[in-house]
């Protein structure tokens, strides 16, 4: 059971926009700044967004975060079939003094 | 360009006792707190530990609490992860992770009798 909640599945068409969704507490995603992370099979995750919309150098703008209150989301414009990976959101949790993950979730490209 | 490499994973024995090496470069090593996480075969990402610039504020997730120690030294700008009284759940791919930014490509730690 994760600390932060996401959904375990999402999935688009070619040039859709689709969104993921990661909620949490007032003891996590309500008081630190969130990031985004893809990973596709057998490799290292990657940093996609920090602090909830920062957009590291080479991420692409089609990628976007958003951030209310206690939960955040992802959106995915102009969706590829590059795009289909697992994707998590992280924050650190102020009680537990650890960084927590959301459960992840899979993308597919239809 | 950042860069991390890892070293130290294998195959132990349940009980057994394994050390993971992180060597960085491409950034002031010292400046920045230096994180573990690791991710079990099917599973998701779970956030291990992480140790301060100077070495003197270390946190850990419950699991691995009294078992698992980090350390750093900035002389060689390394990271280390002592895992001892190792159990079959801590089977997993480990990453060295730089804040939580920067991903290394990860090592298996399989323990297994």
């Amino acid at each position: 059971q994760s600390v932060l909640t996401q959904p375990p599945s999402a999935s688009g068409t070619p040039g859709q926009r689709v969104t993921i969704s990661c909620s949490g507490n007032r003891s996590n995603i309500g008081g630190n700044p969130v990031n985004w992370y893809q990973q596709f099979p057998g490799t290292a995750p990657k940093l996609l967004i920090y602090h909830n919309y920062q957009r590291p150098s080479g991420v692409p703008d089609r990628f976007s975060g958003s951030k209310s209150g206690t939960s955040v989301s992802l959106a995915i414009s102009g969706l590829q079939s590059e795009d289909e990976a697992d994707y998590y959101c992280a924050t650190w949790e102020n009680i537990l003094n650890a960084w927590v993950f959301g459960g992840g979730t899979k993308l597919t490209v239809l | 360009e950042v860069q991390l490499v890892q070293s130290g994973g294998g195959l132990v024995h349940p009980g057994g006792s394994l050390r993971l090496s992180c060597s960085a470069s491409g950034f002031i090593f010292s400046n920045y707190w230096m994180n573990w996480v690791r991710q079990a075969p099917g599973k998701g990402l779970e956030w291990v530990a992480n140790i301060n610039q100077d070495g003197s504020q270390k946190h850990y997730v419950d699991s691995v609490k009294g078992r698992f120690s980090i350390s750093r030294d900035n002389a060689k700008n390394s990271v280390f992860l002592q895992m001892n009284s190792l159990r079959a759940e801590d089977t997993a791919i480990y990453y060295c992770v730089y804040k939580m930014d920067v991903w290394d490509k990860g090592t298996k730690v399989i323990v297994s009798s």
